[in-house]
């Protein structure tokens, strides 16, 4: 294990409050993405980086934020305006062989809660 | 964007027998197609990627085939066993010689497989 660190494991959320999910990779990767999955659902893309100081938005960015200040940290707030904060949350890195897309190597995961 | 679809939801597999996932893809530029298995509260991790320009390719009892003209590609367990029970996701992104272009993955729904011993 190592590589890339998420943290905490556990999070409980009370309705309202933001909330910061941390994500840390020593892997040197340039990309890095936030992901939600949902029990008994795939993976859904809410935020990507291609490269420091910039990021995209996903399938499902309402409500999260994110900031891309180094090349090893891509943090995801959970607003109070996602309705359904709910999930398990992955974050992942990768980075390009040339032109070609390598493996996305992932976080073991942040459950969050709202109580 | 691209959609992934991902079959069966679920799969329950007698040790030894053979498990097979489909999964089709909509936007023709995919090029990049990787399976991921997680075992319960624990990370995907890669089990097997192919690239567009390869029809199939093996590793041990994993095998994994492209069909690009009708944009789906599958995976392939063979002798199954006990350790092979996890969710399996597959996943399709496209590669760019852009480097601030996104590589972003889109994955399927998953498939949960069940190996009985």
């Amino acid at each position: 294990d190592g590589g890339i660190t998420q943290s905490p494991k556990y999070l409980f959320r009370k309705e309202g409050q933001n909330v910061t999910l941390s994500c840390e990779q020593n892997l040197n990767h340039d990309a890095m993405y936030w992901y939600r999955q949902d029990p008994g659902q795939g993976l859904r893309l809410i935020y990507y980086s291609q490269i420091v100081n910039d990021f995209q938005k996903g399938d499902i960015a309402e409500g999260y934020s994110v900031s891309r200040e180094k090349k090893e940290s891509f943090p995801l707030t959970v607003t109070s305006a996602q309705k359904n904060p709910t999930a398990f949350y992955l974050c992942a890195s990768s980075t390009k062989s040339g032109t070609e897309n390598t493996e996305a190597f992932f976080g073991q995961g942040t459950r969050l809660t709202v109580v | 964007g691209e959609n992934v679809e991902q079959h069966p939801s679920t799969l329950s597999v007698q040790e030894g027998d053979s498990a097979v996932i489909k999964c089709t893809y909509s936007d023709s530029a995919s090029n990049y197609f990787p399976w991921y298995k997680q075992e319960l509260g624990k990370r995907p991790q890669l089990i097997i990627d192919i690239r567009s320009n390869v029809g199939e390719k093996k590793d041990q009892r994993i095998a994994v085939t492209l069909n690009k003209t009708a944009k789906h590609f599958s995976l392939h367990i063979t002798e199954t066993q006990p350790e092979d029970s996890a969710v399996y996701f597959c996943a399709a992104s496209i590669s760019s010689g852009i480097q601030a272009a996104g590589n972003k993955l889109t994955f399927g729904g998953g498939t949960r497989v069940l190996v009985k011993p």
